[in-house]
């Protein structure tokens, strides 16, 4: 089966930086996503990642190693608004289906 | 910008219903998919359709069936709808090129008494 695991729950504090990781089993690998998803809203797209490396989009970088299954966000100069729940999902072939991590619940404090 | 709209955002049904929940997206997307959210266990893929007609089961169909009439319109049917039915549906379309990212709809909060 596909594993892809993140840890549940992180707390930091606004101003400072947070890196939720993502490491994954797949049987395929087709690039990986963050989403962001506020409580009772729909999942919102951060970033993709198919090659090694990082990218960075304003406070938020995401990394990805493939050989070592492992991918990261990373959020800079967290605000309150950052307080959300962060997934991961892989796309497991050049098709269309992700699967998703259990999802990681961000709370930033004052 | 890509709209994904779902037809309820709070749905209240009873045991043994057939319950219709709706999808439609705006941007010609070839792919849709149905997913449950649940606490402790993320996003769960229940079924997908890449054309219209087509459609493949996900990870937990059973209990579940869909209809794609429409390529912007993707429906899930609860033929008689369970308690432990009870969860957030989640709709989402993507491309069918490219990164394949994928756009959600606010979501169907179903509870089945």
């Amino acid at each position: 089966g596909q594993n892809i695991d993140q840890p549940t729950e992180m707390t930091a504090t606004e101003g400072a930086i947070v890196q939720i990781n993502c490491t994954y089993q797949t049987s395929g690998f087709n690039g990986l996503f963050w989403y962001q998803q506020h409580a009772g809203e729909a999942p919102t797209f951060l970033s993709y990642n198919v090659l090694d490396g990082l990218e960075e989009k304003g406070r938020f970088s995401s990394f990805l190693s493939r050989s070592k299954g492992y991918s990261y966000l990373l959020l800079k100069e967290l605000q309150m608004k950052d307080s959300a729940s962060y997934l991961c999902a892989v796309n497991l072939n050049a098709g269309n289906m992700l699967t998703f991590g259990g999802g990681t619940r961000l709370m930033v404090k004052p | 910008d890509v709209k994904v709209t779902q037809s309820s955002r709070y749905l209240v049904k009873r045991t043994g219903e057939k319950v219709f929940l709706e999808c439609v997206q705006d941007m010609d997307h070839e792919n849709m998919f149905w997913y449950r959210q649940d606490p402790g266990l993320g996003l769960r893929l229940i079924y997908f359709s890449y054309d219209v007609k087509m459609k493949e089961k996900g990870d937990i169909p059973e209990g579940y069936s869909v209809s794609r009439e429409k390529k912007e319109r993707f429906s899930l049917i609860l033929e008689s709808a369970s308690t432990n039915q009870t969860s957030m549906y989640l709709c989402a379309s993507s491309l069918g090129t490219g990164s394949n990212e994928q756009f959600f709809g606010p979501g169907t909060r179903l509870t089945v008494l």
